[in-house]
């Protein structure tokens, strides 16, 4: 049973850029969450995708977005990336209808310089 | 806005030594409650969960906490630690029904010494 995939494991971009990060969840889920984790802190939620539709979103600005496919895979995307983005994004699966028990990726390390 | 408090940032204790690391929440609903953990170059696991009924909850590898509801909080508890358990310790809480973030604490990093 494949559990909560993410790619790529890093990546290196500059000030300005735009990036895109993937997330395929675990086996079964419909729900995806995404959240940042800056070095020596718990994870910031960002928003949660279900059914393709943003459902709820934390206090992150616009240039983050995000989209859920009708495989439930989801994507996020950074535009006009700052330093302070500079952080491990980790993606999360549930199910929409339990407990919202979520299960985390490995995530991908974005360093923005 | 909900927050939840993890008061020790760094513990360290000696093998076979009791640990208890503290967890407390701001929000007075009804909450699920969770201990994630995450090994050095590991993502993050889940240790244990509490949705509702009986507030002493058991988890993997010896792991359990206690809700208890009066004090918000959510304390995790292991009789003896092993050198082996040395990771960072995550409390996140979830209110019911109108949200479907899960809201961190900012970790406690455990070392076990052998």
């Amino acid at each position: 049973d494949a559990g909560v995939t993410q790619s790529p494991t890093h990546l290196i971009k500059t000030r300005g850029q735009q990036v895109t990060l993937r997330c395929s969840p675990k086996s079964g889920h419909d729900t995806v969450s995404w959240y940042q984790q800056a070095l020596g802190q718990g994870p910031q939620f960002i928003f949660q995708y279900y059914e393709e539709e943003e459902r709820q979103r934390g206090n992150f600005p616009d240039r983050f977005s995000g989209h859920q496919f009708p495989n439930y895979s989801s994507e996020l995307n950074v535009n006009a990336l700052l330093l302070g983005d500079s952080a491990l994004y980790l993606c999360a699966s549930s199910l929409y209808s339990g407990h919202n028990e979520q299960f985390f990726g490995p995530g991908t390390r974005l360093t923005v310089l | 806005a909900q927050s939840v408090s993890q008061h020790n940032h760094h513990v360290i204790l000696s093998e076979a030594a009791s640990l208890e690391l503290g967890c407390n929440y701001s929000y007075g609903g009804t909450v699920n409650l969770f201990w994630y953990v995450q090994y050095p170059g590991q993502h993050l696991q889940l240790l244990l969960k509490y949705f509702s009924g009986d507030p002493l909850v058991k988890g993997i590898k010896g792991f359990e906490a206690e809700f208890i509801k009066s004090k918000f909080s959510f304390n995790l508890r292991k009789p003896s630690v092993q050198w082996s358990d040395t990771a960072e310790y995550f409390c996140a809480v979830n209110r019911v029904g109108s949200a479907r973030q899960l809201t961190f604490g900012s970790g406690t990093q455990l070392t076990v010494l052998p």
